[in-house]
């Protein structure tokens, strides 16, 4: 069974503050990572897809970097700003169930102004 | 391009009511899936499908059915609705090729009474 981990559950900072969160997924088989941005009331957004080991990807002020062979992925938000405030998912494609993507159950972010 | 789009936004059953929610992408995808997400839960497959004509199971899909008649919609079926499908249903779709990014609905929030 694939199980892909997230952490902190939840992250409250400060309007300026740099974060960041974890992802682990299992290193056997890895082909690709997703990670999701998620606004309350709103549909999942694609941040990133990374496939290579030592991969790193950058969005504006968001980042990720992946290493395949630990199995585990970071990802960064620098200056973080309120509209920033979101659930941030990352998720690890099947090879069952049409490639379905598995979902870690995210990161909470509360950026305060 | 409209992306992924689902009906109703909302709604509210009775217990052994039936209803049917609809998915449609223009983007000309062909695997659509039907995730429910539930309170501290990831987002858990239903059914999917990998082209027009064709569905397949998820890992819940007990009380559902579904449909992929033309390659644009997805639909999913609640029978005979119970309080524990009282969640939000969201739609996704993606190419073929599994490092593509999917792109989900707005969700639909459904409440069972």
């Amino acid at each position: 069974i694939l199980n892909v981990e997230q952490s902190p559950q939840s992250l409250h900072v400060q309007e300026g503050d740099s974060t960041n969160f974890t992802c682990s997924f299992p290193s056997s088989n890895f082909y690709a990572l997703h990670w999701y941005r998620w606004e309350t009331a709103k549909s999942p957004e694609a941040l990133f897809v990374m496939t290579l080991n030592g991969d790193e990807k950058k969005k504006g002020r968001i980042s990720a970097t992946l290493n395949t062979k630990e199995g585990y992925s970071y990802l960064y938000i620098k200056g973080s700003q309120p509209e920033d405030s979101a659930t941030y998912l990352c998720a690890f494609p099947s090879r069952e169930y049409g490639n379905k993507l598995v979902f870690g159950a995210g990161t909470i972010l509360r950026v305060k102004s | 391009n409209a992306g992924v789009t689902q009906t109703p936004k909302f709604r509210v059953l009775k217990t052994g009511q039936s209803m049917t929610l609809l998915c449609a992408q223009d983007m000309n995808h062909e695997y659509m899936y039907w995730y429910r997400q539930d309170p501290g839960m990831g987002l858990r497959l239903i059914h999917y499908s990998v082209g027009e004509g064709t569905t397949a199971k998820g890992e819940v899909p007990d009380g559902y059915n579904v449909s992929r008649l033309k390659k644009q919609n997805f639909l999913l079926g609640l029978e005979s609705a119970a309080p524990s499908q009282t969640s939000v249903y969201f739609c996704a779709s993606r190419t073929q090729g599994v490092y593509n990014e999917q792109f989900f609905g707005p969700g639909t929030r459904l409440t069972v009474l």
